[in-house]
């Protein structure tokens, strides 16, 4: 149980363009999805918090036009990279809390590696 | 400023030693702590701690919480070289969101 599941694993674009990325709960729902972006032998550092229903919270120094979250259901949120530059370039990783009980534990997707060409 | 500390950053051990991983927060609010065990992907979840001394066990790894001195330890008994990875600590915190503060990791090799 409490599989994430991201998609694409990895993505190449041109500088100006935008990238979605999909993070979805396979066997349980989760009111709240984390994104997480790592940088190379770095911890993970929180960008935003995905409520489903309602607007994502940003963390300070995070840009929300730039960075899109959409929660549109119980199983899936979605991130876009609007007008992404080299400096994006990343591993995104996504996690979910189980909306049963009272389970503190977020479960990780296996990640999006996004290179900004 | 809540913080997640790690030590040490980095371990080299031969298979068959012991570890001990650290693991020292200043978190508001603090409600539990989490280890995960990150490879080359996203990290796979390890163990949840919420209550003081109370050891929790899977295999060859165990760990334990002290809110007292605010630090959690994360063993490693009879390494293997696939226990090579990145060990991160987090700190849930905050009210009902429950975000996850993440230490710096700590990189664990271990050879042959």
């Amino acid at each position: 149980g409490a599989v994430v599941s991201q998609h694409p694993s990895r993505v190449i674009c041109k500088s100006g363009t935008s990238v979605k990325i999909e993070c979805r709960s396979l066997d349980f729902q989760a009111t709240t999805m984390f994104w997480y972006r790592q940088f190379p032998k770095k911890s993970l550092m929180l960008m935003a918090t995905s409520n489903e229903g309602s607007k994502a919270t940003y963390e300070q120094g995070v840009e929300k036009d730039k960075f899109l979250i959409n929660h549109a259901s119980l199983t899936l949120s979605t991130l876009t990279v609007t007008s992404a530059h080299p400096e994006d370039s990343s591993f995104y990783i996504c996690s979910a809390r189980d909306a049963r009980g009272a389970d503190e534990t977020q479960y990780f997707g296996p990640g999006t590696r996004l290179l900004v060409l | 400023e809540d913080k997640v500390v790690q030590s040490p950053l980095s371990l080299v051990v031969h298979e068959g030693d012991t570890v001990t991983l650290n693991c020292s927060y200043e978190v508001t609010n603090f409600r539990s702590l989490l280890w995960y065990k990150q490879e080359k992907k996203a990290p796979t979840f390890l163990f949840m701690l919420t209550s003081s001394g109370i050891e929790k066990k899977s295999g060859r790894l165990s760990s334990i919480l002290d809110k007292k001195e605010l630090f959690s330890i994360l063993n490693i008994t009879a390494t293997q070289t696939g226990d090579s990875a990145i060990y991160l600590c987090a700190a849930v915190y905050g009210g009902a969101t429950n975000k996850l503060i993440f230490g710096t990791g700590t990189l664990l090799a271990v050879q042959p």
